[in-house]
């Protein structure tokens, strides 16, 4: 199976900063990956696949990039509403896998 | 409005076996590969298996620690998707989600979750 790694596995931010969230792949996986947001309580949500295609309806402050092993997520002027635990999940090939996750908290 | 939610999570026994649905609507849930996916408490996501559509012959996929034990199906007739677990282990004890595959030429990701549905295996 592919291990994904992300880091770092916590963050502490403030509002209106900018901050990147990176996940390894332990072998490539081309541009096959993607990123969800979590909220205490509340399922995931899509926030970005294919390395770098924004969701519909997922504000342009989130953006992805990376290609093969190594891929960031980047916020670009952090809001209230964005302090969640982030994922990314890679679907080169079976079985699908998860990173452990980016816990964003409010510093 | 676009929609899973899934039923059928409760306490189970170690062995015991449970059937979860996910029943959805909002969406030709025929057209789409369907995900469960899992979430221990605390803990991150973990995949559990897929089911292709019918062109892809309703095939599955499963996570390894799932495989044998979890059988994954679904009923177009009926907008459902099912998880039946066998021999159920304390350590499926988690958050199960049901999950669409959003899929393009090359790319796949689960752009709508249910709620998901609680299953504790404890004696």
């Amino acid at each position: 199976a592919i291990r994904m790694t992300q880091s770092p596995s916590s963050l502490s931010a403030s509002t209106g900063d900018r901050v990147t969230i990176t996940c390894r792949a332990s072998q490539g996986i081309s541009s096959s990956l993607a990123w969800y947001q979590q909220k205490p309580g509340k399922a995931p949500k899509l926030l970005i696949y294919a390395a770098s295609t924004l969701q519909s309806g997922v504000p342009s402050r989130f953006s992805g990039s990376g290609s093969g092993t190594d891929f960031t997520l980047t916020i670009s002027c952090l809001q209230s509403e964005d302090f969640a635990t982030y994922y990314c999940q890679q679907y080169y090939s079976y079985p699908v896998t998860f990173g452990q996750g980016t816990r964003l908290e409010i510093k | 409005e676009v929609q899973v939610v899934e039923s059928g999570g409760g306490l189970v026994q170690p062995g015991g076996s449970l059937r979860l649905s996910c029943t959805a609507s909002g969406f030709t849930f025929s057209d789409h590969y369907m995900d469960w996916v899992r979430q221990a408490p605390g803990k991150g996501l973990e995949w559990v298996g897929r089911t292709r559509d019918k062109p892809n012959s309703y095939t599955t996929e499963y996570a390894a620690s799932v495989k044998g034990r979890f059988t994954i199906s679904r009923d177009d007739s009926k907008n459902s998707l099912y998880l039946q677990m066998n021999s159920l282990k304390t350590e499926d004890t988690a958050l199960y989600y049901c999950t669409r595959v959003t899929r393009g030429g090359n790319y796949y990701a689960f752009d709508i979750w249910g709620q998901g549905t609680m299953v504790t295996v404890s004696s």
